[in-house]
């Protein structure tokens, strides 16, 4: 079974700053995939970075970044230069073995202008 | 249209009733995913099929919720005597295979009364 934890229930930047966001998991495959999608309240689930595994450098999408800890099973997601548009839920997930994805319960995150 | 369709996007409904949620994926999408996502909490595994095929339902809750995907494009799940605790969003999505990124639509919010 895949489990994703996120401990970060609610989090705050001011804008133009850099937040990171935690999450840890636990599986059992050798052969997986980490995602970090973002869901705003229109509720559409948007996938913000992808990172696989077997890759020992770090995922980065324009101001979106990962800290890939493999041993630690921690995989965070880093936002640099922060803007209103991305106040929003995040959601950590996890395909590991089969297809589904393991989602964590969310960090909602607001942008303090 | 480009991305994941879900109708309808609210759908209210007397406990006892049956409802049908219906799933347009991105054309030439392979897999197919359903997930439940209660309020607060991150989205959990329904079924999955590749075209017509369903793979796997492991995730339903219970019997009275069914999925088809007759000619391997859109999706309905269907919700047989409705109770209150079936009160979600019901999340759809698409990808070109099972271990690509997937797309989600916007997802249908179900209210039971």
């Amino acid at each position: 079974a895949q489990t994703v934890t996120q401990s970060q229930p609610e989090m705050s930047v001011q804008e133009a700053e850099t937040v990171t966001l935690s999450c840890t998991y636990d599986t059992s495959e050798s052969d997986y995939y980490l995602f970090w999608y973002k869901q705003p309240p229109s509720r559409q689930m948007i996938l913000v970075i992808r990172q696989e595994a077997y890759k020992q450098q770090n995922a980065t999408e324009n101001r979106f970044s990962v800290n890939f800890q493999k041993a630690a099973k921690s995989f965070s997601l880093k936002i640099s230069d922060s803007q209103l548009g991305d106040a929003a839920m995040y959601f950590c997930a996890l395909g590991a073995g089969s297809y589904q994805l393991t989602f964590g319960k969310g960090t909602k995150l607001s942008v303090i202008p | 249209g480009a991305g994941v369709s879900q109708s309808p996007r609210y759908k209210v409904a007397k406990r006892g009733q049956d409802v049908a949620l219906r799933c347009d994926p991105i054309s030439g999408h392979v897999s197919l995913f359903w997930y439940q996502q209660a309020l607060g909490q991150g989205p959990e595994f329904l079924t999955y099929f590749q075209n017509e095929a369903q793979l796997d339902k492991s995730g339903l809750p219970s019997d009275r919720f069914f999925a088809e995907r007759p000619e391997g494009s859109v999706s309905t799940l269907k919700i047989q005597r409705t109770q209150q605790e079936d009160s979600a969003v019901y999340l759809c999505a698409s990808s070109p295979a099972s271990n690509q990124p997937q797309h989600f639509g916007d997802g249908t919010r179900l209210s039971i009364l």
